[in-house]
């Protein structure tokens, strides 16, 4: 079964600073997908970046980055020059592969979120 | 914009009283998907449709139904709304590929219902 872990519930950070949210998992599958996604308060789940297991490279999407360890099992995110608009819920996810003989398309497994506050 | 679109963004209703809520997508993704988000949680898996294909979570109340009449809409129905079903409902879509590695969901800005 998979899991995704985020072992920080809240998380404080100042403007234009640098900030790391952290994003453990578990699975057996060789192959899968790790997403981050920010939630504000107005509810809407945006998409920020991907990284899939067999890319060689972390993924950067403009400020965000993710810093793959997969030998740790770990996805953590860094979003770098903080800015006022990044406080929110940010969730870690994996994608799990169809079951055999199964139809699991791309769902996801979340983890619990970490809210983030920035600072002025 | 290509785009993910619900309607509507605040349902009141009455306990009992049946509601659906409409999910609309302009991305011409194969797969879309039905969640419940209930407050500081993550949200749940209700089900997803894999173009006709419909797919149950194991743990969905009997409660919740969906449709999707065509590529572009999907809808969901809660028969009789109790108010432990008061929560954030979140549409998303993705496209699959077949032995594909990236299949990024996309969501809807989200129905919140009220259940009086």
């Amino acid at each position: 079964a998979q899991k995704i872990t985020q072992t920080q519930p809240g998380m404080f950070v100042q403007e234009k600073e640098a900030v790391t949210l952290d994003c453990t998992y578990d699975t057996s599958d060789p192959s899968y997908g790790l997403f981050w996604y920010k939630q504000p308060s107005s509810g809407e789940m945006i998409f920020l970046i991907y990284q899939g297991s067999y890319d060689q490279q972390n993924a950067t999407e403009g400020r965000y980055s993710l810093n793959f360890q997969k030998a740790r099992k770990s996805a953590n995110l860094v979003i770098s020059a903080s800015q006022l608009g990044d406080s929110a819920m940010y969730f870690c996810a994996m994608r799990t592969l169809p079951e055999a003989g199964g139809t699991s398309y791309g769902k996801l497994t979340f983890g619990q979120g970490t809210i983030l506050t920035v600072h002025p | 914009d290509a785009m993910v679109i619900q309607n509507p963004r605040y349902q009141v209703t009455q306990f009992g009283k049946p509601v659906t809520l409409s999910c609309s997508q302009t991305l011409n993704h194969n797969v879309m998907y039905w969640y419940q988000q209930k407050s500081s949680q993550a949200p749940k898996l209700l089900f997803h449709y894999y173009d006709k294909d419909f797919n149950n979570e194991a743990d969905t109340p009997d409660n919740f139904q969906s449709r999707r009449p065509n590529t572009s809409f999907c809808f969901l129905d809660i028969r009789s709304p109790g108010l432990g079903d008061a929560a954030m409902y979140l549409c998303a879509t993705s496209r699959f590929i077949s032995g594909g590695s990236e299949d990024t969901q996309y969501f809807g800005p989200g129905t919140r219902l009220t259940v009086l």
